[in-house]
């Protein structure tokens, strides 16, 4: 079956506690992204990678990094959390870009304590 | 930057009645798409307009590209249960970030 996994599913952490959320998609996709949602702010993107060893800031990159060592994880990952990385989490893919569908793995909601 | 603004933000319907969603853009976009988030769920791409003035239907559903493709709508005629949840728009503006605009939760009122 074609999807994007995330994982954990939940997570609750302390400031400062590194930690990384894992996307893995096995469509072969060439693009992949991460994004939080918050009330009423909708989803804001983090950082995108357009292949292996490419990638990008978001809007909101601040406080985060990721990698892009193989084609089909893109693991997102707080050195530092703080209580402001409360969020809900969303990795997608696609096929080559922004003017292809976007699939979503199913979230990880992190608490920062 | 770029920013992608809806309205509105919240929504009450009674079952039956029309729905309507305005996307609006701070810049001229490429192309835009919208998505469905069903509660506790994840986004789900629903469509893409790409030129100027487009006009797609999907069942009860229509999405329009405004002329200057700098703003879009969804409208869904006779709403149901099962249309819940929240609607976003997403573009860009020529390079490969995408941006969400700040969505619309749709409540329904049986």
């Amino acid at each position: 079956e074609a999807q994007v996994t995330q994982n954990p599913r939940y997570l609750i952490t302390v400031t400062g506690k590194k930690l990384t959320v894992t996307c893995s998609q096995n469509m072969n996709h060439e693009y992949m992204s991460w994004y939080r949602q918050d009330p009423g702010l909708g989803l804001r993107q983090i950082y995108y990678s357009m292949n292996v060893e490419v990638t990008d800031k978001g809007d909101v990159p601040e406080g985060y990094k990721v990698s892009r060592k193989e084609k089909r994880n893109f693991p997102l990952i707080l050195e530092s959390p703080s209580p402001n990385q409360t969020s809900l989490y969303f990795c997608a893919s696609s096929l080559q870009g922004v003017t292809d569908t976007q699939y979503f793995g199913p979230g990880t909601r992190l608490t920062v304590l | 930057g770029q920013q992608v603004m809806q309205i509105p933000q919240y929504q009450h319907v009674q079952e039956g009645e029309d729905f309507t969603t305005y996307c609006n853009s701070s810049t001229t976009l490429s192309n835009i798409q919208w998505y469905k988030q069903r509660p506790g769920g994840h986004p789900v791409f629903l469509i893409q307009l790409v030129k100027s003035g487009e006009v797609k239907k999907q069942k009860r559903l229509t999405f329009q590209f405004g002329e200057a493709k700098k703003n879009s709508s969804l409208h869904i005629t006779a709403t149901q249960t099962t249309d819940v949840g929240t609607y976003f728009c997403a573009g860009h503006s020529g390079n490969e970030k995408l941006t969400f605009g700040t969505g619309t939760r749709l409540t329904i009122i049986p």
